[in-house]
C-alpha cells in the first residue's frame, strides 16, 4: 500500500528565510507520481508540481526548488527567500501508475507560517 | 484558463437529510475524482470515473454514491447524513490517456451539518 509522510506538521519562519518541506513516501510499484499542492487560507488545493519516478532531476520554479532521491524515498520542496504570501498549508501525494483509478494519496500536509 | 467548477461552495444540512453536490470538470478531461478533507486532514479519496464508469472506490461510505454524465459532469449524492460528514469536498478532474495525469482541483464544497 501507498503512504506518504510529511513529518513537520507545521513550520513558521519570517520573511525572507529559506524553507524546507520533507516528504518521505512509500510504495511497492517501480512506476509512480509525485506531487506537490498548496492549500492556502482560502481552501482551494493548488497544483504546484508532478514528477515521475523515472525523473530525478531537481526542478526550480522561481523561488520553489523541489529534490527528488528515490534512494531515499524523499521528494523535499524549499521555499527561497520566503514571502507571506507562502503561508498556507503544503501537500505531498502521490500516485501509483498501475492503480486503475490513479488515486493520490496525500500526506498529513505541513502548515507553513510566514512571519513578515 | 477554464478550472473545475463545483456547486454549491457551502451547503447547510440537518442530520439525517440528503445533499447532492456536483462538479464540473475542465473542458475535454474526461476523469473525475471525489476526495473529502475533515478539518486539519489531508484529502482522502473517495471514488473516481472514467469515461462515465466508476474506475476506483476509496473509503465512501455507503450512504453516498456518485455518477458521472454523458457531458462528463458529476454528482456525489449523500443520505442520512451524519455530524462527521461535515467537511471540505473536492472533485478533481483529469486527462487521461494511459499514464497518471495531474488532477486539477474545484474550489470545494464545504458542507456543514447540524
Amino acid at each position: 500500500a501507498q503512504k506518504v509522510t510529511q513529518a513537520q506538521t507545521e513550520i513558521s519562519v519570517v520573511e525572507k528565510e529559506d524553507v524546507t518541506l520533507d516528504c518521505v513516501y512509500e510504495t511497492r510499484d517501480t512506476t509512480y507520481y509525485l506531487f506537490w499542492y498548496k492549500q492556502p487560507p482560502s481552501g482551494e488545493l493548488v497544483f504546484l508540481i508532478r514528477r515521475n519516478s523515472f525523473d530525478e532531476q531537481n526542478e526550480i520554479s522561481g523561488r520553489y526548488s523541489w529534490n527528488f532521491q528515490k534512494s531515499t524515498s524523499s521528494f523535499n520542496f524549499t521555499i527561497t527567500a520566503s514571502q507571506v504570501v507562502d503561508s498556507a498549508v503544503y501537500f505531498c501525494a502521490l500516485s501509483e501508475a498501475f492503480d486503475a483509478g490513479n488515486m493520490l494519496t496525500f500526506g498529513g500536509g505541513t502548515r507553513l507560517m510566514v512571519k513578515p | 484558463a477554464a478550472g473545475v467548477i463545483q456547486s454549491p461552495r457551502h451547503l447547510i444540512k440537518e442530520k439525517r437529510e440528503t445533499a447532492t453536490l456536483k462538479c464540473y470538470p475542465i473542458p475535454r478531461h474526461d476523469t473525475v475524482y471525489w476526495y473529502q478533507q475533515g478539518p486539519g486532514q489531508d484529502p482522502q479519496f473517495l471514488i473516481s470515473f472514467y469515461e462515465k464508469m466508476q474506475s476506483d472506490k476509496g473509503s465512501i461510505p455507503d450512504r453516498f454514491s456518485a455518477q458521472q454524465f454523458s457531458d462528463y459532469h458529476s454528482e456525489l449524492n449523500m443520505s442520512s447524513l451524519e455530524l462527521g460528514d461535515s467537511a471540505l469536498y473536492f472533485c478533481a478532474s483529469s486527462l487521461l490517456p494511459d499514464s497518471v495525469d495531474t488532477q486539477y482541483f474545484g474550489p470545494g464544497t464545504r458542507l456543514t451539518v447540524l
